[in-house]
């Protein structure tokens, strides 16, 4: 099983849905992000968590929140999807060390 | 964190080693380099890190120069699955910033 796995690995919702991208770890990590990536662009930070309790925003939260529901799952929601939103999005985990995990992605299309 | 700078692109033949170079002048006494890569559409891969002193593992060789202001990933059998975007970065270990800095990194095609 990998070590950071992302749910549903590919979506198309509509313009207005609520959608849930899920994540769950198992490297036994407390930090975790929600990353997104746009065609030829970097990743940026939407959202990252410390630990159970700690939820920060990151460069570009508008429009998206978290949940974190335990030490291993990290799930990020669209509350209301817009086009602007289609991205491939990742979850990430780390250590203390500062390696990063990250899963497969989620590639999700608003139509 | 410190700022790196690579080569926009290389390419490297099947089978030969890939050297692939980073700047980091303004690297700080506490910062580490770390070595990702991201093949297409994939989540970005661990592949090395060190302070000082060389490192290899089973994927790459790290080389730092000694006044550790650039640094080599070494890869030395590549192979075409390691067409890749290759990413150098610097950051301290336990840094409370959250943010890592991917930048563009240097795209490698590895050719038959």
């Amino acid at each position: 099983d990998a070590d950071v796995t992302q749910t549903p690995r590919n979506r198309i919702t509509k313009t207005g849905k609520r959608i849930m991208l899920e994540c769950s770890q198992t490297k036994g990590h407390d930090r975790m992000y929600w990353y997104r990536q746009d065609p030829g662009l970097g990743l940026r930070l939407i959202y990252y968590s410390f630990d159970v309790k700690d939820i920060n925003k990151g460069e570009i939260s508008d429009g998206y929140s978290v949940s974190r529901q335990a030490q291993a799952k990290f799930s990020l929601s669209l509350e209301s999807a817009i086009p602007n939103q289609t991205a491939l999005y990742f979850c990430a985990t780390s250590d203390w060390e500062g390696g990063y995990t990250f899963g497969s992605g989620t590639r999700l299309t608003v139509v | 964190d410190a700022k790196t700078t690579q080569p926009t692109s290389m390419d490297c033949a099947e089978g030969r080693a890939a050297n692939l170079p980073c700047n980091h002048s303004t690297i700080s006494g506490n910062e580490y380099v770390y070595w990702y890569r991201q093949i297409h559409s994939q989540g970005p891969q661990y592949i090395i890190h060190g302070l000082k002193n060389n490192e290899t593992n089973e994927m790459a060789s790290l080389i730092i120069t000694e006044d550790r202001k650039s640094s080599t990933l070494i890869l030395p059998h590549a192979t075409l699955r390691d067409t890749a975007v290759y990413y150098c970065i610097v950051r301290a270990q336990g840094s409370n910033d959250y943010k890592l800095s991917f930048g563009a990194g240097t795209t490698v095609t590895v050719r038959a």
